[in-house]
């Protein structure tokens, strides 16, 4: 039973450019959340998400960031025309139903020169 | 803003030493989960707790649930290097996190 798939693991982007950051559930998990992380920081809430739905985009910001979950196949995090500020660690999480155990992936780090 | 506190923020200490570390909410948790990140990994569940007043072993860490379910703690006997890492709480209902105490446990 495979764990919670995220790809790439390392990204690298040059200031402008748009980041594609994957997440694959746990198998039979349909709830999926995304966080950033800093260096020495903990973990910051972006997104929640459900197949198909959005349930909670309060940490997103407003522009430039948009998140994803299709009927089949990944969750999808995208950052438009980045910036060197989105340099950082993002992982997601994925749970069978809502407060149920949630289970992280090893995240993507951006990195924008 | 970090809707959980955790404390210490950084505890650094000696190979054998006994250690607790925090976590507290204004709010009444539904449940709450711990996670150990290791640098460069992604957090990994420890323990969920659910009941106020419960208390759960995991060999040499034993975990603490509140009586009113506002906070939680994490006790580590004789901890080892390999122990090392950043501690997360998170509040099941919301998965929001706590800023983390980052353990460096010295050999």
């Amino acid at each position: 039973n495979a764990g919670v798939m995220q790809n790439p693991r390392h990204l690298v982007r040059r200031r402008g450019q748009e980041a594609r950051l994957r997440c694959s559930p746990m198998k039979g998990h349909s709830h999926v959340y995304w966080y950033r992380q800093l260096p020495e920081e903990g973990l910051k809430f972006m997104v929640y998400l459900q197949k198909e739905n959005i349930i909670d985009e309060s940490g997103m910001p407003k522009e430039r960031f948009s998140a994803e979950f299709p009927k089949e196949g990944p969750s999808i995090l995208r950052i438009q025309q980045v910036v060197r500020g989105d340099s950082a660690a993002y992982f997601c999480a994925s749970s069978m139903n809502k407060n149920t155990e949630a289970f992280f992936g090893q995240g993507t780090r951006l990195t924008v020169v | 803003t970090q809707l959980l506190e955790q404390s210490p923020q950084f505890l650094s200490i000696q190979e054998g030493e006994n250690l607790t570390v925090y976590c507290n909410s204004s709010s009444v948790f539904s449940s709450l989960q711990w996670y150990r990140q290791e640098p460069g990994e992604g957090p990994v569940l420890l323990v969920t707790v659910v009941t106020g007043g419960e208390v759960k072993k995991l060999k040499r860490l034993t975990f603490q649930f509140g009586d009113a379910r506002k906070d939680s703690s994490l006790h580590i006997t004789a901890a080892q290097p390999g122990d090392t890492g950043l501690y997360l709480c998170g509040r099941n209902n919301d998965m929001r996190f706590g800023a983390g105490t980052r353990l460096t446990v010295k050999p």
